[in-house]
């Protein structure tokens, strides 16, 4: 059975702080490893990454893969108020038209001013 | 990315009814797929509807409980049958993009009293 854990589960940060999120992995038929954002109800997409050592960037936000570890961190510089979300990883098998995305249960992020 | 959306976006509902959630996106897709995120955890796959096909379940959800429809490449349906109270969560559908990544609908959010 595929399966994500993140950490940590929670974390509180001063606005201007560096924050780093763990996401390790254990999938049959690695596709691709995928950061999403959730405010409310829907995930906003951030990355996705298949390849390892290649650090994906936007903006204040970036996230790497390693796929003999077989985890991802995600990175976030100088946070603000408006980064306060849970931060959801996910990993898709491949094997046919089956694209599964399996989720870990996230990381909430508070960032206080 | 496809822009989804999704009816209604929150719901109160009685227990033993049934409610019918849509999704639309603004271009033609191949896959969808339907989510349940319960309070406190993360998202949890329900079904992959393909059209012209019959839906394909993950472990734990039936088609009696949650029948899906497709009846073109831009809607699906999902319908919540026989309501309980441990059906209170976040429905979420999701499309895979021409970049093969999944981006999600706003959600529905239903509470079963």
């Amino acid at each position: 059975e595929d399966k994500v854990v993140q950490s940590p589960l929670s974390l509180v940060v001063h606005e201007g702080d560096t924050v780093t999120l763990n996401c390790s992995y254990e999938v049959t038929n690695f596709r691709s490893l995928l950061w999403y954002k959730q405010e409310k109800k829907a995930p906003t997409f951030l990355f996705m990454l298949t390849s390892s050592g290649i650090e994906k960037k936007s903006g204040r936000l970036s996230s790497i893969l390693d796929k003999k570890e077989l985890f991802s961190i995600l990175n976030i510089t100088a946070t603000q108020t408006g980064d306060s979300a849970v931060y959801l990883c996910a990993v898709e098998r491949s094997g046919g038209s089956n694209y599964k995305l399996t989720f870990g249960k996230g990381t909430l992020l508070t960032v206080n001013p | 990315s496809a822009v989804i959306s999704q009816k209604p976006s929150r719901d109160i509902c009685q227990r033993g009814t049934s409610l019918t959630i849509q999704c639309q996106v603004d271009s033609q897709v191949t896959m969808m797929f339907w989510y349940r995120q319960q309070p406190g955890q993360s998202l949890t796959l329900i079904a992959t509807a393909n059209q012209g096909s019959e839906a394909t379940y993950e472990s734990g959800f039936v088609i009696d409980k949650f029948p899906i429809s497709r009846p073109n490449l831009t809607f699906s349906t999902l319908t919540v049958s026989n309501m309980s109270p441990e059906d209170s969560s976040i429905y979420l559908c999701s499309v895979e993009s021409g970049e093969e990544t999944q981006y999600f609908g706003p959600g529905t959010r239903l509470l079963v009293l």
